[in-house]
């Protein structure tokens, strides 16, 4: 079956702009998590959703927001860009309602770099 | 979230068996461990879990001491595939319902041709 899919891979957006990056979970799968990577933090957990309602969410501003539509799809959007987040943001999905041994899939990320 | 420790790397000849160690003194009786590997360009990927029992699967296996404050990731066989970074994570009662997952640093693995 298909894996994650997120798009676009590579992104290239101004300091100010706002950006809307997506994610297409694997095929029954209604839980989608999103996390940035980046070399001084490492991996950080940003939120989650799961039909379409957020449960969770990380240490991160309002400037980033996200959404999981119907068919368990979901976007996030980081507004008002700064240098900082210059990263790879990658996405999970998994089966949910979470059984707390679930595993998680991800994709291969989009790369976010803020000039 | 419970806290583990990993080396930060380790190096391995090819075809030579791997341990990684993971301590986490802190776990509680209802964590589960898990590993999960990220290899250069990829976004990280399952390798195993388990709560209390030693765990095999195609990819590794997962030695739980009795206490279960750590555990070791065995890789029988590495191959140059295997270079990545492995991260131990505990989940816990806490992440019931949901889905967040708390990455360490990780151990970088090496492997020598």
């Amino acid at each position: 079956k298909a894996g994650v899919t997120q798009t676009p891979r590579y992104l290239i957006k101004t300091r100010g702009q706002q950006v809307t990056l997506s994610c297409s979970p694997i095929s029954g799968h209604r839980s989608v998590s999103w996390y940035q990577q980046t070399p001084g933090q490492g991996l950080q957990f940003l939120f989650e959703y799961f039909s379409e309602t957020q449960r969770n969410k990380g240490n991160f501003p309002g400037r980033f927001s996200g959404r999981q539509f119907s068919n368990s799809r979901s976007e996030m959007n980081v507004s008002t860009l700064e240098l900082g987040d210059s990263a790879l943001y990658l996405c999970a999905s998994s089966l949910g309602p979470a059984p707390i041994s679930t595993e998680a899939f991800f994709g291969q990320g989009t790369r976010l770099t803020v000039v | 979230d419970a806290k583990t420790t990993q080396p930060n790397s380790m190096e391995s000849n090819e075809e030579e068996p791997v341990h990684l160690p993971c301590n986490h003194s802190t776990i509680s009786g209802t964590d589960y461990i898990h590993w999960y590997r990220q290899l250069p360009s990829q976004g990280p990927e399952y390798v195993i879990h388990g709560l209390t029992s030693n765990v095999n699967n195609r990819m590794a296996s997962l030695a739980i001491a009795e206490d279960r404050k750590s555990s070791t990731l065995i890789l029988h066989r590495a191959t140059l595939r295997d270079a990545a970074v492995y991260y131990c994570i505990l989940r816990g009662q806490s992440n019931f319902g949901n889905e967040k997952l708390t990455f360490g640093t990780g151990t970088r693995l090496t492997i020598i041709p």
